[in-house]
């Protein structure tokens, strides 16, 4: 089965410094990958998807098929980026996303 | 901007009754998609509809079931309620019916005493 794993759920950090929230998959075919982010008393958004490749608010995920990784990058954290943020693949679905159990991102100022 | 609405949007039941979430998806979007989600985990998906056919179910017992009407909008049922069920249920529209970009709504938190 399909698994998406995000090793660490909590991650802190200070103003202005990298972060990294770390996300693997299974999933053995060619992956879609997905980063949907939760802001405090906001709903579930999709933060950006690897087909696009786009840099979404500072974000950035390079999809690593050699370590089946989709690690989210950003090179300097602001406040407004603490959120929970949660990793998701179809696998190999077409109907469904399998999310990953979410990272709180808190950034410090 | 109408985004997904659910409703209600807290609900508290005990034991054995049942219960039923609503759905109203961004007009437009033809798929809607019901997500369970336990305290300290991510969304766990229950069932995907689309153009009123159901596409995808998860690994989830026959007390719970779903429909999707002419309009779109959206019933999930759970019968024979436990307190395992207690949990926030996610709604998601989407477009097409792919597993692509979906759009949220801001959940019904169930309580099962």
């Amino acid at each position: 089965a399909q698994r998406v794993t995000q090793p660490e759920k909590l991650l802190s950090v200070f103003k202005g410094a990298p972060v990294e929230l770390k996300c693997n998959y299974s999933y053995s075919g060619s992956p879609e990958l997905f980063w949907y982010v939760q802001y405090s008393r906001q709903r579930l958004q999709l933060l950006l998807r690897h087909i696009s490749r786009e840099s979404i608010k500072g974000f950035t995920a390079d999809l690593n098929k050699g370590e089946t990784s989709f690690h989210l990058k950003k090179p300097f954290a602001q406040e407004e980026d603490s959120a929970m943020y949660y990793c998701a693949s179809p696998g190999g679905s077409n109907y469904k996303l399998t999310f990953g159990k979410g990272t709180l991102l808190t950034v410090n100022p | 901007d109408a985004g997904v609405t659910q409703s209600p949007t807290h609900l508290i039941k005990t034991r054995g009754q049942h219960v039923t979430l609503r759905c109203s998806p961004i007009s437009g979007h033809k798929s809607v998609s019901w997500y369970q989600q336990v305290l300290g985990q991510g969304p766990q998906f229950i069932f995907q509809y689309y153009e009123k056919e159901e596409r995808g179910r998860g690994n989830f017992p026959d007390r719970f079931s779903a429909r999707q009407f002419p309009n779109y909008s959206s019933e999930l049922n759970v019968n024979a309620l436990l307190l395992g069920d207690s949990a926030l249920y996610l709604c998601a529209s989407s477009i097409l019916g792919g597993p692509g970009e979906l759009f949220f709504g801001e959940g019904s938190r169930l309580t099962v005493l």
